[in-house]
């Protein structure tokens, strides 16, 4: 199975600034990796697919970058309603793995 | 509107065998593009696959539990089963249903709002 690590596991930032998550894959996906948003108690919500893609209705301030193995997913400006858990998800024809989370909180 | 709604016992004993359903709308199950997949998160953990199912019964099931799990839809009811036996109280988590987009890598671009499965005798 192709494992995703995700880092960092949690993050503490004021609101504006620039936050980033990583996640790396045990090898090369492409661009087959997508980003969830879950906030408490709430089912998780899709952001980014294709590594790239923004999906509709989801704010700029969101973005995803990468290929292969390495991917890095940004804020460019933490706002108070994007405190949240977010996950990298990869699928692959032997089935789909998710990274461990980042949990991110306002300094 | 696309929604999916999870359902099952709240409350299984371990070594039971459980049962959920996942009923969906604003999409067939005879979708081509679409599918729909299970996945889990215990209690402050991460998010978990379980399975997939799409519309030509192409199933998939994570390497780790494959043994206990069987997914199974009836395209008329619009509904997808997933069954898990042997239980344990590990097992307690959060249940959710997601529709898997092919036009979007496969991503789960619509969730069920998750039903909370408790294993205890």
């Amino acid at each position: 199975d192709i494992q995703m690590t995700q880092s960092p596991s949690s993050l503490s930032a004021s609101v504006g600034d620039r936050v980033t998550i990583t996640c790396q894959a045990s090898q090369d996906i492409s661009n087959y990796l997508n980003w969830y948003q879950q906030k408490p108690g709430k089912a998780p919500k899709l952001l980014i697919y294709d590594a790239s893609n923004l999906e509709t209705g989801v704010p700029s301030r969101f973005s995803g970058s990468g290929s292969g193995t390495d991917f890095t997913f940004t804020i460019s400006s933490l706002q108070p309603e994007d405190i949240a858990t977010y996950y990298c998800q990869q699928y692959d024809n032997l089935g789909v793995t998710f990274g461990g989370g980042t949990k991110v909180e306002i300094k | 509107q696309v929604t999916l709604k999870e359902s099952g016992p709240v409350l299984v004993k371990p070594t039971e065998t459980l049962t959920l359903t996942c009923t969906v709308s604003g999409f067939s199950l005879s979708n081509a593009r679409m599918g729909v997949s299970w996945i889990r998160q215990p209690p402050g953990k991460a998010l978990e696959w379980l399975a997939h199912i799409f519309s030509n019964d192409e199933k998939s099931y994570s390497t780790s539990l494959k043994s206990r799990l069987t997914i199974s839809k009836d395209t008329s009811k619009s509904q997808v089963v997933l069954t898990m036996t042997n239980m344990d109280p590990v097992d307690t988590a959060t249940y959710y249903c997601a529709r898997i987009n092919r036009l979007f890598s496969d991503a789960f671009d619509i969730w069920g709002q998750g039903t909370m499965v408790t294993v205890s005798s």
